[in-house]
């Protein structure tokens, strides 16, 4: 089992729509956890962190469920800006972090 | 200003030829990494330095070779290169390189398009 699994994609949503994603862990160590995004052809930024409580920064939502080991990334009225590949990322515990990246999952937003 | 910088943006060189790339950080960030992305956009960690010392060192060939003259410094470079190493090489930093509250971020460069012919 990978260590950070993501649907790829790609999820074509129109304009508007509502899209959510999951991303699942397997190391129940996990620390902290973020959603980047990554345009093509340019670097992962970060988007979010995710925190145990659940976040939410304007249209984007992000959860935790430790009991099952998934984080979600929820976007409400998607924009044509909104299209890119979206990459969950989980920090194991303890000490120096060593971060590890899911493939991705690619968002297509259609007018 | 541009936070975390990679040099060379575009580098297309020959199989078994030495290569390096440069990045530098100005955000003041004591953990520098490098990462490489593959053609199936996979982004893996390689190394990771804290204060001018390795600190992650993945099972990465010994035909690579990070060094960090600095903290705001880190350096890749490859020897004999292979096809294989068709990449793109991100240089990464953030704060402390540690897990904790409040969560590390890591600020990424634009990336190095490796193309070995």
């Amino acid at each position: 089992r990978k260590e950070v699994e993501q649907d790829p994609g790609p999820f074509n949503v129109p304009e508007g729509a509502t899209v959510a994603f999951n991303c699942t862990y397997s190391n129940s160590a996990s620390q902290s956890f973020f959603w980047y995004r990554q345009d093509c052809r340019k670097e992962p930024k970060l988007l979010m962190s995710v925190y145990s409580s659940g976040n939410e920064d304007g249209r984007f939502t992000a959860q935790l469920n430790r009991a099952s080991q998934y984080i979600s990334l929820l976007i409400r009225d998607s924009k044509l800006s909104d299209s890119a590949t979206y990459l969950c990322v989980v920090n194991i515990a303890g000490g120096y972090q060593k971060v590890t990246f899911g493939t991705g999952t690619k968002l297509q937003v259609i007018p | 200003d541009t936070a975390v910088s990679q040099t060379p943006k575009y580098l297309v060189t020959q199989m078994g030829n030495d290569k390096s790339i440069k990045c530098e950080q100005n955000l003041g960030h004591d953990t520098m990494y490098w990462y490489k992305q593959d053609s199936k956009k996979f982004l893996k960690i390689m190394f990771s330095y804290n204060n001018k010392e390795l600190i992650i060192n993945e099972t990465v060939p010994n035909r690579f070779s990070p060094k960090s003259p600095d903290k705001a410094h880190l350096n890749l470079h490859i020897n004999s290169l292979e096809l294989g190493d068709s990449a793109v090489y991100f240089c990464a930093s953030s704060q402390t390189g540690r897990g904790q509250y409040p969560p590390d971020t890591q600020y990424f460069g634009p990336g190095t398009r490796l193309t070995v012919l």
